[in-house]
């Protein structure tokens, strides 16, 4: 069983398109993170909810909106996609919003996007 | 923001060879976490440190969390081909979220 799934895992798409990423935890953690990998392999935090309730929004554009249906899932919808877009996109989980309890976040696999 | 300072950014070293690579923070820490990133993966979480000076060992890996709350080292003994990937520390200050390191690469010649 994917601890943390995330789908697709590559995303080719052109510049102005909208598209979205799902993620899905079945670790029971209540805390749900989005973070950005660019090309240099820097990760960065964009988005954290905690039950369904958004607690971290790091200065993302406004074409960047997570949505969270419940507390398994967290989805990133992107509009008007542009070329600095591109970079692999991880999803993330925690056990509660203190993530030093029970050892941090587990990932999930990342989705590479491709902005043409 | 915070900013974690790994070093060094890439090392190219022979099988079997030990490495050390640390993290510096201008900020003090209540956890210090090390990640491994296999290529095409998301990162692995491979230690985690709860107090200072902790030292803990993980196979052939061992971290220690600095007294200072500060820093942070991760050596690998006798290294293999598998332990290529990039290496990550992360820090957590008791906010919502982890700080990440910029990486180290780690590259193995067999």
């Amino acid at each position: 069983d994917t601890a943390v799934s995330q789908t697709p895992k590559y995303l080719v798409t052109q510049m102005g398109n909208d598209k979205s990423i799902k993620c899905e935890q079945n670790l029971g953690h209540d805390t749900m993170y989005w973070y950005k990998q660019d090309s240099k392999k820097f990760l960065k935090i964009m988005f954290s909810y905690n039950n369904k309730e958004l607690i971290i929004n790091e200065t993302v554009p406004n074409r960047f909106s997570p949505k969270s249906p419940d507390k398994a899932h967290l989805n990133l919808h992107i509009n008007s996609l542009e070329l600095g877009d591109s970079a692999v996109y991880f999803c993330a989980s925690s056990q509660d919003r203190r993530s030093m309890v029970a050892g941090g976040y587990t990932f999930g696999s990342g989705t590479r996007l491709t902005v043409v | 923001g915070q900013q974690l300072n790994q070093s060094p950014q890439s090392m190219f070293i022979q099988e079997g060879e030990d490495v050390s690579m640390n993290c510096t923070s201008s900020s003090i820490f209540n956890t210090w976490l090390w990640y491994k990133q296999d290529p095409g993966e998301g990162p692995v979480l491979l230690i985690a440190l709860y107090k200072a000076g902790e030292l803990t060992s993980n196979g052939r890996l061992t971290a220690q969390f600095g007294i200072t709350r500060k820093d942070s080292f991760l050596n690998i003994s006798a290294s293999i081909p598998s332990d290529v990937g990039i290496y990550f520390c992360a820090g957590d200050n008791a906010g919502n979220m982890l700080t990440f390191g910029g990486g180290t690469r780690l590259m193995v010649k067999p």
